[in-house]
């Protein structure tokens, strides 16, 4: 089992729909990161938050709008998403600190941009 | 930008046969991780280095971190059906994003 938490596991929504993906984990880590998988590909990185701040931003387009309102949540806001936006969604978590400490992935959400 | 080749790029065994896979980079890195996703779910870590020449073991999984710093190689024992997956290397260097490499996929033969 995960120790890093996503919901819901699968996500359909119109390109004018606005939904939550929504990340948990219970380990004390202080850095939390968004990343987005296609198939048969490697995760990408979207987002880190260190400390509930954002310090990472991969120059990720506006229509996805990431939250940390505790140092256990990790939310990660869509509006106007795109058919090519359709992938896993993995949210991650890790000690804060160098870059040196090994990241745990929760099991994701399947969005599905209708 | 620091990239990983990862190879083979997919293997086809049978059950039994021992399996080793490599990470190659053009830059050095801090650490090596190895991961492997089953299908529907997220990269489960199996392995972390975190010296050149460290060599370590999880099981019938052994990793070795390389001295150069800038390869890593994963070899599985006596492969069973559940090692079925994609496995990926990952390396760090400094406060650096992690780099994925692009997967090895491992399909036993019946």
């Amino acid at each position: 089992d995960t120790e890093v938490t996503q919901t819901p596991k699968h996500l359909v929504m119109g390109m004018t729909n606005k939904k939550s993906l929504k990340c948990e984990q219970h380990m004390g880590h202080r850095a939390m990161y968004w990343y987005k998988q296609k198939a048969k590909k490697p995760p990408e990185l979207m987002f880190v938050y260190s400390y509930e701040k954002l310090s990472i931003n991969e120059s990720v387009p506006s229509r996805f709008s990431p939250e940390c309102p505790n140092s256990s949540l990790l939310n990660l806001h869509l509006h106007a998403l795109q058919p090519e936006d359709s992938a896993l969604y993995l949210c991650a978590s890790s000690q804060a600190g160098t870059g040196a400490q090994p990241q745990h992935f929760g099991d994701g959400t399947r969005l599905s941009i209708l | 930008g620091q990239q990983l080749n990862q190879s083979p790029q997919s293997m086809f065994i049978q059950e039994g046969e021992d399996v080793s896979m490599n990470c190659t980079s053009s830059s050095i890195f801090n650490t090596w991780l190895w991961y492997k996703q089953d299908p529907g779910e997220g990269p489960v870590l199996l392995i972390a280095l975190y010296k050149a020449g460290e060599l370590t073991s999880n099981g019938r999984l052994t990793a070795q971190f390389g001295i150069t710093r800038k390869d890593s190689f994963l070899n599985i024992s006596a492969s069973i059906p559940s090692d079925v997956g994609i496995y990926f290397c990952a390396g760090h260097f400094g406060n650096e994003k992690l780099t994925f490499g692009t997967g090895t996929r491992l399909t036993i033969i019946p």
